[in-house]
């Protein structure tokens, strides 16, 4: 298996901050990587797919980057609604998860 | 547009199943596979597998031996079986679209459904 690693575990920022989120896999993925936010009670929503495709609807300010091993999430400018949990999954292989990062609004 | 269904308590040794409902698509789409991912209470997401609108199937090699994944095109619904159930079990599970892409490996999960607690427990 193809393990995804996220840093940091959690983070607290303030609202108009640039935010970066981390995930490395375990092996080289090309950019078969997505993004995912999940928020108390809810189901994960897609983000990011291809590691810098942005889906429809996605507000601008989040964006993606990397290919291979090491990847990043970043908000451009943090809202009050982007607080949850993301998580990174990679699709080169069968599916993994990483195991998430904790986003709270200072 | 994806709705899961099912019991909520299962004992252990028993078997899990669960239904998902689709709406606003055809589950007979050839680039969308239908998926299962469950996350247990407090902890990380897990994709247990996908299974194609002509029936192929993509499973975790963990869970392949307790898994049975179906598909009822008539009714928009596709289908997660899972036997012998323990605690471990115990999870909210949440069926998924798996959006396939023309080449290997371009593939993601989108929409979810709301998810579905299952907890396994006598």
């Amino acid at each position: 298996d193809i393990q995804m690693t996220q840093s940091p575990s959690s983070l607290s920022a303030s609202v108009g901050d640039r935010v970066s989120l981390s995930c490395r896999a375990s092996q080289n993925i090309n950019n078969f990587l997505n993004w995912y936010q999940q928020k108390p009670g809810k189901a994960p929503k897609l983000l990011i797919y291809g590691a810098s495709s942005l889906e429809g609807g996605v507000p601008s300010r989040f964006s993606g980057s990397g290919s291979g091993t090491d990847f990043t999430l970043t908000i451009s400018s943090l809202q009050p609604e982007d607080f949850g949990i993301y998580y990174c999954q990679q699709s080169y292989r069968t599916p993994t998860f990483g195991q998430g990062t904790k986003l709270e609004i200072k | 547009r994806l709705q899961e269904s099912g019991p909520g308590l299962v004992k252990p040794s028993e078997t899990l199943s669960l239904t998902c409902t689709v709406s606003g698509g055809s589950i007979s789409s050839i680039n969308e596979h239908w998926a299962w991912i469950r996350q247990p209470p407090g902890k990380g997401l897990e994709w247990i597998g996908s299974i194609s609108s002509t029936g192929n199937t993509y499973f975790i090699p963990s869970l392949k031996s307790r898994v049975t994944f179906s598909v009822d095109t008539s009714k928009n619904q596709f289908s997660l079986r899972m036997r012998s159930v323990t605690a471990a079990d115990t999870a909210v599970y949440y069926c998924a679209t798996n959006v396939v892409g023309p080449i290997p490996g371009v593939n993601w999960f989108d929409p979810w459904g709301q998810g579905a607690l299952v907890t396994v427990s006598s």
